[in-house]
């Protein structure tokens, strides 16, 4: 059975400082992907980033960057220079392949980080 | 190009009553998939549609629950003779499964609260 944990229930930093998300999984898969999605107050969940597990280059997007460890099946998401903007709830998230091109493709959600940055 | 549209936004419905949800999933998006968030937890999986085939329910998907995509486009999401534990938010969300990958893009939810 999947399984995905965000032990960090609430984090708060000061703006313009850095903040580290984890993420740790569980699969038995050896092909799987993972996500990161943004739910701000509106409810919306926003994609930040599929990764799949065979690709373990770290990856940069502007202040955003992710960390997948697969020796330790983490997937950290780091905001660099944060700003009131980033306060969200950020969910991880674990899919596994389909057993057809029909199948299906949920996802396992963690419980997610509410992160709030202080002005 | 607009995202995954759901409808209501809000609904506060008495228990016992029926209610359903609407979503218009991404244009040229064959799967779409609804799942339900409860205060403090992760969106849970209830059930997946490929073009107009059900082809996953979750077992959280009680006999009161039913969805429909008649056509492959827009999908409803039905709950009967509603009870207080149905209070949550619904999501749906769609995808296009294509070479590199299937990205599940969601949308903004539509919040049920039974009284």
């Amino acid at each position: 059975a999947q399984k995905v944990t965000q032990a960090q229930t609430e984090i708060s930093v000061v703006e313009k400082e850095d903040v580290t998300l984890d993420c740790v999984y569980e699969t038995r898969d050896t092909t799987y992907y993972l996500f990161w999605y943004k739910q701000p107050p509106s409810g919306e969940l926003v994609f930040l980033i599929r990764r799949n597990s065979f690709d373990e280059q770290n990856e940069i997007s502007g202040r955003y960057s992710w960390n997948f460890q697969k020796s330790t099946s983490s997937f950290n998401f780091t905001i660099t220079a944060s700003q009131v903007v980033d306060s969200a709830v950020y969910f991880c998230a674990l899919s596994e392949p389909p057993i057809s091109n029909f199948g299906n493709e949920k996802l396992t959600f963690g419980t997610g980080t509410r992160l709030t940055i202080i002005p | 190009d607009t995202g995954v549209s759901q409808n209501p936004r809000h609904k506060i419905t008495k228990r016992g009553q029926n209610v359903t949800f609407r979503c218009d999933p991404i244009s040229e998006h064959n799967r779409l998939y609804w799942y339900r968030q409860t205060l403090g937890q992760g969106p849970e999986f209830l059930t997946y549609f490929q073009n107009e085939a059900q082809l996953e329910k979750s077992r959280l998907l009680s006999d009161r629950f039913s969805a429909e995509r008649p056509k492959g486009s827009f999908s409803t999401l039905e709950i009967q003779r509603t009870e207080q534990g149905d209070s949550a938010m619904y999501l749906c969300a769609s995808s296009h499964r294509d070479i590199s990958g299937n990205t599940i893009y969601f949308g903004e939810g539509s919040w049920l609260t039974v009284v």
